[in-house]
């Protein structure tokens, strides 16, 4: 299965874009990148998700580098309510089933 | 729409005691999970649910039974709990296992085993 590593914390200054790094160097070819993020112990919430293309949505934007061993996801205006834990996963689809790993993640601390 | 409830909100439990959590959806998806998360670690998948009838297991299925009898209803079951089963417990659903479907979380169950 392919392993995500991110760092542990980040920190942000409200207004301004948070970018979360995550590195997936064993990724496959047909292994899509999710984000999910759980703020203060809620249920997960998903974020966005791509293969190989730049994906944007009303929440973020997902960068996926040419050799897909690495991504960011960015947050263009953080706010307070954006403080979680990010995760980042590789979908890992043996047999088609889409279990998810959840790492450890990022925790992003949004500072006013 | 609710999305998937979670009973109880939490407990605390005797160890050997024998515990079921509830797990409910109303989106009437195909797949369903449930996921433990330990403090300050991740979620670690414990079974899974193709669709109802079929049930498979995750990372760390050992101590933990399912079931799933229709589409709405993922019950888990723990036969006899020890303190290691200490954790929040989340389940979550998707449309289906294969394909690129978004998992939707429910807002857990805090058990302790004492």
């Amino acid at each position: 299965d392919a392993k995500t590593t991110q760092p542990p914390s980040m920190d942000c200054a409200e207004g301004r874009a948070a970018n979360l790094p995550c590195n997936h160097s064993t990724i496959s070819g047909n292994e899509y990148v999710y984000w999910y993020r759980q703020i203060h112990s809620q249920g997960p919430q998903y974020i966005i998700h791509g293969l190989k293309n730049n994906e944007t949505n009303e929440m973020a934007s997902l960068i996926i580098t040419e050799d897909r061993k690495s991504s960011t996801l960015i947050l263009p205006h953080a706010t307070l309510r954006d403080t979680a834990v990010y995760y980042c996963i590789v979908r890992v689809a043996p047999n088609n089933f889409n279990k998810f790993y959840f790492g450890s993640g990022t925790k992003l601390n949004v500072k006013p | 729409i609710a999305g998937i409830t979670q009973a109880p909100t939490s407990q605390i439990l005797a160890a050997g005691r024998r515990m079921t959590l509830r797990c409910t959806q109303d989106m009437r998806h195909n797949a369903m999970y449930w996921y433990r998360q330990d403090l300050g670690l991740g979620l670690r998948l414990i079974h899974y649910s193709n669709t109802a009838g079929t049930t498979g297991k995750g990372e760390v299925p050992d101590g933990y039974s399912v079931s799933r009898a229709n589409t709405d209803d993922f019950p888990l079951t723990l036969a006899s709990a020890v303190p290691s089963q200490t954790s929040v417990y989340f389940c979550a659903s998707s449309e289906s296992l294969a394909g690129v479907y978004e998992q939707y979380f429910g807002p857990g169950t805090r058990l302790t085993v004492t």
